[in-house]
C-alpha cells in the first residue's frame, strides 16, 4: 500500500534553512505520472500547496515562495525532499507531503503523509 | 488571502443536508476540476470528492459535488457528528501554474 512520511527538524532558528524530506512506499517516482506535492498549514489556518515535482523532473512552485523553496527526489531512496531558505516565524506550520494522482482530467492527493509540525523560532 | 473563496464555517443538525461553496475564477475552476477534502481534528487531510464530483472507493455517497461554471459546491446529506471537520476546495490555477486552496469551511453539526 501507498505510505508517505515527513521528516525533518522540529525547531528552526530565523534566516535558517529548512530541509524537509518525503520518505513514500508503494510507488515509484520513476514511474510515468508519479507527482509529489509539499503542503503546509500555519497552526489553525488553512491549507497552503508549496510544490510539486514529477516523475520526469519537471517542478513546480507556489508563486509567492518560488525564491525560497527547491524541491527535488532521489528515486533509489523514494524519497522528495523539500528546501525553504531564510525561515521566519510565519512559516511555523505543519509540513505534508502528498502523491499527486492525475485521473479523470484532473489532480488530487491520494494519500498525504501524517504531517511534521516545524516551529520557527529563536 | 486564499485564491479560492469559501464561507468560514457551517452548519446543520443532524440528519440536514449542508451545501458548502467554493468560488474561483477563470483561470481555476473555470477551467480545471475541482477536489474536496475533509480534515478531521489533529489529521491529515483526506480526498473526498475528485475531477468535480467523483468519489474515492470508500467514501460514502452521502458525499457528493458539483461545479458550474467558477463555482464548486460540496453537499453532505445525512448529517451525523462524525462528519464535523474542515473542508477545503481545491483546483489547479493555469495562470499561477500551481494549486490553489479555499480557505477552508468549518462544519459544525448543532
Amino acid at each position: 500500500q501507498v505510505t508517505l512520511k515527513e521528516s525533518g527538524p522540529a525547531l528552526v532558528k530565523p534566516t535558517q534553512t529548512l530541509t524537509l524530506t518525503c520518505t513514500f512506499s508503494g510507488f515509484s517516482l520513476s514511474t510515468s505520472g508519479m507527482r509529489v506535492s509539499w503542503i503546509r498549514q500555519p497552526p489553525g489556518k488553512a491549507l497552503e500547496w508549496l510544490a510539486r515535482i514529477d516523475w520526469d523532473d519537471d517542478k513546480f512552485y507556489s508563486t509567492s515562495l518560488k525564491t525560497r523553496l527547491t524541491i527535488s527526489k532521489d528515486t533509489s531512496k523514494n524519497q522528495v525532499v523539500l528546501t525553504v531558505s531564510n525561515m521566519d516565524p510565519v512559516d511555523t506550520a505543519t509540513y505534508y507531503c502528498a502523491r499527486l494522482l492525475y485521473q479523470r482530467g484532473g489532480y488530487y492527493f491520494d494519500y498525504w503523509g501524517q504531517g511534521t509540525l516545524v516551529t520557527v523560532s529563536s | 488571502q486564499s485564491v479560492l473563496t469559501q464561507p468560514p464555517s457551517a452548519s446543520g443538525t443532524p440528519g440536514q443536508r449542508v451545501t458548502i461553496s467554493c468560488s474561483g475564477s477563470s483561470s481555476n475552476i473555470g477551467s480545471n476540476t475541482v477536489n474536496w477534502y475533509q480534515q478531521l481534528p489533529g489529521t491529515a487531510p483526506k480526498i473526498l470528492i475528485y475531477s468535480n464530483n467523483q468519489r474515492p472507493s470508500g467514501v460514502p455517497d452521502r458525499f457528493s459535488g458539483s461545479k458550474s461554471g467558477t463555482s464548486a459546491s460540496l453537499a453532505i446529506s445525512g448529517l451525523q457528528s462524525e462528519v464535523e471537520a474542515d473542508y477545503y476546495c481545491a483546483a489547479w490555477d493555469d495562470s499561477l501554474n500551481g494549486l490553489v486552496f479555499g480557505g477552508g469551511t468549518k462544519l459544525t453539526v448543532l
